[in-house]
C-alpha cells in the first residue's frame, strides 16, 4: 500500500496568513493526488485534482503543486471560511489512501 | 442538486451485522464508480472500498481492513449504493460516508457504533 505522510497534523494561523500543507507519498504516484476540505456539518469538498488543478468554483487562493512523491497545498491568504481540516488523497493505486489530515485552527 | 443520503447506521454488538444504504439523486449514478469512506471518532479518513459501474462489470475493490467482511453493492435502478458489514469489530466504529470520489460527490455520513 502507498503511505501518505501529511504535515503538519495541526496548525494555528491568522486571517491573511499564507498556509502550506505538505504530503509525501511512500512511492511515486505521478500527479494522482487530490486535496480535500472537511468542515463540520458540511460534505467533503475536493479543492485540487491531479496535484495542481483547481476545482471549478474553488477560490484562486488555493493552489496545489508537486509530482512524484512530494506535494503541497497552499492557501495564499487564509480566510475565515478556510478554517477546516485538509486531507490529501492518492488515487494512483488501490487501496486509495489519505494523509492523516491537517487541522487549520484560528490563532 | 446532488444529494447522497446514508442510512442504516446504529449500535451493533461485536460480531454482528449491519447494512448501510445510500440513496442518491441529482447526478447520473449509473455512470459513476462509487466508494465508501469511513472516519473513526477523532481520526482521519479511511477509504474502505469501491464498486465500479456497469461498463466495468460492477467489479469491487476493498481495503485489507474490511476484505472478506464487508461487501459493497449497488442498484442502478434505484440510484442506490449499499454496504453489507458482517463480523463487525469495535474498531469498525466510525462515521461511514457514501461517495463518488471521482465525481466529488459525498454524503453527510451515518454513524456505526460497535459495542457490547
Amino acid at each position: 500500500d502507498i503511505q501518505m505522510t501529511q504535515s503538519p497534523s495541526a496548525m494555528s494561523a491568522s486571517v491573511g496568513d499564507r498556509v502550506t500543507i505538505t504530503c509525501r507519498a511512500s512511492q511515486d504516484i505521478s500527479n494522482n493526488l487530490a486535496w480535500l476540505q472537511q468542515k463540520p456539518g458540511k460534505v467533503h469538498k475536493r479543492l485540487i485534482y491531479d496535484a495542481s488543478n483547481l476545482e471549478s468554483g474553488v477560490p484562486s487562493r488555493f493552489s496545489g503543486s508537486g509530482s512524484g512523491t512530494e506535494f503541497t497545498l497552499t492557501i495564499s491568504s487564509l480566510q475565515p471560511e478556510d478554517f477546516a481540516t485538509y486531507y490529501c488523497l492518492q488515487h494512483k493505486t488501490f487501496p486509495r489512501t489519505f494523509g492523516q489530515g491537517t487541522k487549520v485552527e484560528i490563532k | 442538486e446532488v444529494q447522497l443520503v446514508e442510512s442504516g447506521g446504529g449500535l451493533v454488538q461485536p460480531g454482528g451485522s449491519l447494512r448501510l444504504s445510500c440513496a442518491t439523486s441529482g447526478f447520473s449514478f449509473s455512470d459513476y464508480h462509487m466508494d465508501w469512506v469511513r472516519q473513526a471518532p477523532g481520526k482521519g479518513l479511511e477509504w474502505i472500498g469501491r464498486v465500479r459501474d456497469k461498463a466495468d462489470s460492477y467489479t469491487t475493490e476493498y481495503a485489507a481492513s474490511v476484505q472478506g467482511r464487508f461487501t459493497i453493492s449497488r442498484d442502478d435502478s434505484k440510484n442506490s449504493l449499499y454496504l453489507q458489514m458482517n463480523s463487525l469489530k469495535t474498531e469498525d466504529t466510525a462515521v461511514y460516508y457514501c461517495a463518488s470520489m471521482i465525481g466529488d460527490y459525498w454524503g453527510q455520513g451515518t454513524l456505526v457504533t460497535v459495542s457490547s
